[in-house]
C-alpha cells in the first residue's frame, strides 16, 4: 500500500528565510510518480512539480528546488527567499504506476511566511 | 484554457437531508476523481472515472454516497443521507488520463457543512 508523510503540520517563517518541507513515502512499486500541490487560502489546489521513480535529478524552478532521494524515500521541498503569498497549504502526493492514476495524498504542511 | 468547475461553492444542511454536488472537469480530460479533504487533512479519494466508468470507488460509503459521469463529461456527487461526520470539502479533479504520471487539476472544491 501506498504511503505519504509530511511530518511538518506547521511552519512558520519570516519573509526572505528559506524554508524546506519534508516528504516521506512509501511504496512496493518500482514505478511511480511524486508530486507536490500547493493549495492557497481560495482552497483550489495547484500542481507545482512531478517526478518519476526513474529520475533523481534535483530541478530547481525560480525559489523552488525539489530534492528526490529514493535511498531515503524522500521528496522534500525547499523555498528560498521565501515571500508572504507562498503561504498556503503543501501538499506531497505519490501514484504508483500500477494504480491507474490513484494518488495518495500526505496530510500537508501549513507554511506561513510572516512579512 | 477553462479550469474544472464546481457547484456549489457551499452548502449547510441538516443531517439526514441530501445534497447533490457537480463537477465539469477541463475538456479533454477523461479522467474524473472526487475527494473529501477533511480540515486539517490530505485529500482522500472517494471515486475515480475513467470516461463514464467507474475505476476505483474503494474509499466510497455506498450506503450513502453515490456518483455518476453518465456522458463521460460532467459528473454528480450525493449524499443521502448526510451524517454530521460528513462535513468536509469536496474537491473534484480531473486529468488527461489514468495514467499515474499525469498531474490532476482541482476545482475550488464544495464545503458542505452538517448540521
Amino acid at each position: 500500500a501506498q504511503k505519504v508523510t509530511q511530518a511538518q503540520t506547521e511552519i512558520s517563517v519570516v519573509e526572505k528565510e528559506d524554508v524546506t518541507l519534508d516528504c516521506v513515502y512509501e511504496t512496493r512499486d518500482t514505478t511511480y510518480y511524486l508530486f507536490w500541490y500547493k493549495q492557497p487560502p481560495s482552497g483550489e489546489l495547484v500542481f507545482l512539480i512531478r517526478r518519476n521513480s526513474f529520475d533523481e535529478q534535483n530541478e530547481i524552478s525560480g525559489r523552488y528546488s525539489w530534492n528526490f532521494q529514493k535511498s531515503t524515500s524522500s521528496f522534500n521541498f525547499t523555498i528560498t527567499a521565501s515571500q508572504v503569498v507562498d503561504s498556503a497549504v503543501y501538499f506531497c502526493a505519490l501514484s504508483e504506476g500500477t494504480n491507474a492514476g490513484k494518488s495518495t495524498f500526505g496530510d500537508g504542511t501549513t507554511l506561513t511566511v510572516k512579512p | 484554457e477553462a479550469g474544472v468547475a464546481q457547484s456549489p461553492r457551499y452548502k449547510i444542511i441538516e443531517k439526514r437531508q441530501s445534497v447533490a454536488f457537480w463537477c465539469n472537469p477541463i475538456s479533454g480530460h477523461a479522467t474524473l476523481y472526487w475527494y473529501q479533504q477533511i480540515l486539517g487533512q490530505g485529500p482522500k479519494l472517494l471515486i475515480q472515472f475513467q470516461n463514464n466508468g467507474v475505476v476505483d470507488d474503494s474509499q466510497l460509503p455506498k450506503d450513502r454516497f453515490s456518483a455518476e459521469r453518465l456522458k463521460g463529461v460532467d459528473s454528480t456527487l450525493k449524499i443521502q443521507p448526510a451524517k454530521l461526520e460528513d462535513s468536509a470539502v469536496y474537491l473534484c479533479a480531473s486529468s488527461f488520463s489514468a495514467d499515474s504520471s499525469y498531474e490532476q487539476y482541482f476545482g475550488p472544491g464544495t464545503r458542505l457543512t452538517v448540521t
